[in-house]
């Protein structure tokens, strides 16, 4: 089965809202990494994380690795319509969450 | 974007009949990989490979095989395609705990 649960599954947000996505695995990883895919797209890599307690900035993206390093998050600041698709994290193993699709209504 | 190919892009093929996907990369890149996406289940591994003729089993090997006889090559083939296999699949290319760069997928329908 899958290692890492990714929730919330969907998410609505107002334009300009903040939006957050976490990513929890049964097991310490050596690292995650996270992509986006935009409809009708394929996954582009976003980030790796490393290091316990790592948070790495990407403008208004900003992401963590937990202290256990057994969760992560992706937070957007201010989300704008360019923000829209699905955001996966990915374990060590390279097996994906079930992602989180972002709607951002204007 | 990297130099990954995927094709064909679209295919429709009737139950029963075998069906192959490549996966060419002009990278040299190590690893290759075959993701097969559908709604609510998300990017789900099928097979991968560490290098010429080195491959393994991911999630959900069940009904595929795949082969790599060369290094920029990977192949992925249903045997005999079942209308279950529906779905858009994803190759991917990475070093060796690097990231994945896919390809643009093939959708392909098993009616």
């Amino acid at each position: 089965g899958q290692q890492v649960m990714q929730i919330p599954q969907y998410q609505h947000v107002q334009e300009g809202e903040d939006f957050t996505t976490y990513c929890n695995s049964s097991t310490t990883l050596s690292n995650i990494q996270w992509y986006k895919q935009r409809p009708g797209g394929h996954p582009v890599f976003l980030i790796q994380l490393v290091k316990s307690g790592e948070v790495k900035k990407q403008k208004r993206l900003t992401f963590q690795f937990g202290e256990a390093k057994k969760n992560s998050s992706l937070h957007i600041t201010a989300t704008q319509t360019t923000d829209v698709g699905t955001y996966f994290c990915a374990d060590d193993k390279i097996i994906f969450g079930k992602g989180t699709r972002l709607h951002i209504l204007p | 974007d990297a130099g990954i190919t995927q094709s064909p892009r679209h295919k429709v093929t009737e139950t029963g009949t075998p069906v192959t996907l490549r996966c060419h990369q002009t990278e040299n890149h190590r690893y290759m990989y075959w993701y097969r996406q559908d709604p609510g289940h998300g990017l789900r591994l099928i097979h991968y490979s560490y290098g010429v003729k080195d491959t393994d089993k991911g999630e959900v090997s069940d009904g595929y095989s795949v082969s790599r006889s060369k290094t920029e090559d990977f192949l992925l083939t249903l045997e005999s395609a079942t209308s279950s296999q529906t779905s858009v699949y994803f190759c991917a290319i990475s070093k060796e705990g690097e990231k994945l760069f896919f390809g643009s997928g093939t959708q392909l329908s098993v009616l």
